[in-house]
């Protein structure tokens, strides 16, 4: 399967611990996006990558939260001190650039104690 | 402000009955837009977009769009709903100079019954 892929699914934590998220987008794709989703809400964007930059970030990312994607290739994002409110599903997208279709792995869900 | 209306937060359809779900959108110009679902544990898969051109779009799974720029829509239907159609769906949009990113709809969860 070389579709995108995240991990780990998911996460419980107490709160003021860090944690971490990696993401695998398909190969050939040079946008990856975050997205978080909590519960009865539709997904809302965090940030954006194309390859190793970091194109833009949301007023939700807030300074606990990193993004980085060194090579390229897979993201990682990392929240430090995490508060309940963090509580969400993380979600990664790489989009590809003929067709424009944002494809989405399965998530990360993140509970925080 | 910008945003994505979904009114319908859940519907309850019988099998082999249709399907409308609402979705409007308030921005200045046409943004790109999109259906997507997404069933429990997994992520979301597009249906259907809509870019320009044909107003009706044909997706997966038996879905169809219309885009009605006057009432600034794009409702999606289902002629006759399956069991697997039991799903939660969004509509999303994207500007066009946003870089691909997504404003999604707070979505509508569909409970198919038998």
């Amino acid at each position: 399967d070389t579709g995108v892929s995240q991990n780990p699914r998911h996460k419980i934590t107490k709160r003021g611990q860090n944690v971490t998220f990696r993401c695998d987008p398909i190969s050939e794709h040079n946008r990856l996006y975050w997205y978080r989703q909590t519960l009865g809400q539709g997904p809302e964007f965090l940030t954006y990558f194309q390859n190793e930059a970091q194109l833009e970030k949301s007023r939700l990312l807030s300074d606990r939260f990193s993004a980085e994607r060194p090579k390229g290739s897979f993201s990682t994002l990392e929240i430090q001190r995490t508060e309940q409110g963090d509580s969400a599903m993380y979600l990664c997208a790489s989009r590809d650039s003929y067709t424009g279709e944002l494809f989405f792995g399965e998530g990360s869900r993140l509970t925080v104690l | 402000a910008q945003s994505v209306t979904q009114p319908d937060i859940h519907i309850t359809v019988s099998e082999g009955a249709s399907l409308e779900l609402r979705c409007n959108y308030s921005y200045g110009a046409t943004p790109y837009l999109f259906w997507y679902v997404q069933s429990p544990g997994q992520g979301l898969q597009l249906l259907l977009k809509y870019f320009s051109g044909d107003t009706l779009v044909q997706g997966i799974k038996g879905f169809e769009a219309e885009f009605k720029r006057s009432q600034s829509s794009f409702n999606l239907r289902k002629p006759s709903v399956h069991w697997s159609d039991a799903a939660e769906y969004f509509c999303a949009v994207e500007l066009t100079d946003s870089w691909g990113k997504l404003q999604f709809g707070a979505g509508t969860q569909v409970v198919v019954t038998p």
